[in-house]
């Protein structure tokens, strides 16, 4: 089947819009995690998702990040007001259990003015 | 808490020269270890990983990680280096902790192969 997929693969937006970015699993993986790699810097745990489990929001930056999963199927991670600092990849993961090797997608580049 | 330390964000060899990753964790529960690889412009892969049984694991491309309980690492090897390997890695590890699964990445190294 397919692997994770993301989109969009690239946005460019203004200081103080929001933006959604989407995560579609790969199918049958309980377990999605979203990540933030800002340039030069490794991969910061931002959320993760397990079944119909509360999620675990501890690595969400400020409020203006929330991020929403519909049982097992795609994710959508919402940042509102974006600044600057926003600017970074944002990577989605899934995983058949939360303990198994995750699985990448591309990422979305986001880009803020 | 856990936590993932890699010495060295830059590393360089010659081409069919070891490669030697560093990684060190810290857990205060047994964890599961992993290796995942990040080539230009694309998400990250799976090399290898640890979860329970034999030490000495090996993945995919020629490398192999040994996890050592007693100096709490998991340092990742290639006998010979090649121009393909020049990528980001990363180590990780999850544990359960807080009644989550907790997956923790280490900053990352880049791996430059100079021919």
């Amino acid at each position: 089947g397919a692997g994770v997929s993301q989109s969009p693969s690239n946005k460019v937006t203004e200081k103080g819009k929001d933006v959604e970015l989407r995560c579609d699993p790969i199918s049958g993986h309980t377990a999605l995690y979203w990540y933030r790699q800002r340039l030069g810097q490794g991969l910061e745990f931002l959320i993760y998702f397990q079944g119909n489990s509360a999620p675990d929001k501890s690595g969400l930056p400020s409020d203006r990040f929330s991020a929403e999963r519909t049982g097992e199927s795609v994710s959508t991670l919402t940042i509102q007001r974006t600044q600057q600092e926003d600017s970074a990849v944002y990577l989605c993961a899934s995983s058949y259990r939360a303990s198994d090797t995750q699985y990448f997608g591309p990422g979305t580049r986001l880009t803020v003015l | 808490a856990q936590s993932v330390t890699q010495l060295g964000s830059h590393v360089s060899v010659s081409e069919g020269a070891l490669v030697l990753l560093r990684c060190n964790y810290s857990s205060s529960v047994p964890p599961y270890l992993f290796w995942y690889v990040q080539y230009p412009n694309q998400g990250l892969q799976l090399l290898l990983k640890y979860t329970t049984g034999a030490t000495l694991v090996k993945g995919i491309n020629g490398f192999e990680a040994e996890f050592k309980k007693s100096e709490t690492s998991f340092h990742l090897t290639k006998p010979s280096a090649h121009m393909s390997d020049a990528a980001e890695y990363f180590c990780a590890v999850s544990a359960v902790s807080g009644g989550y699964q907790k997956v923790t990445f280490g900053i990352g190294t880049k791996l430059q192969v100079i021919p």
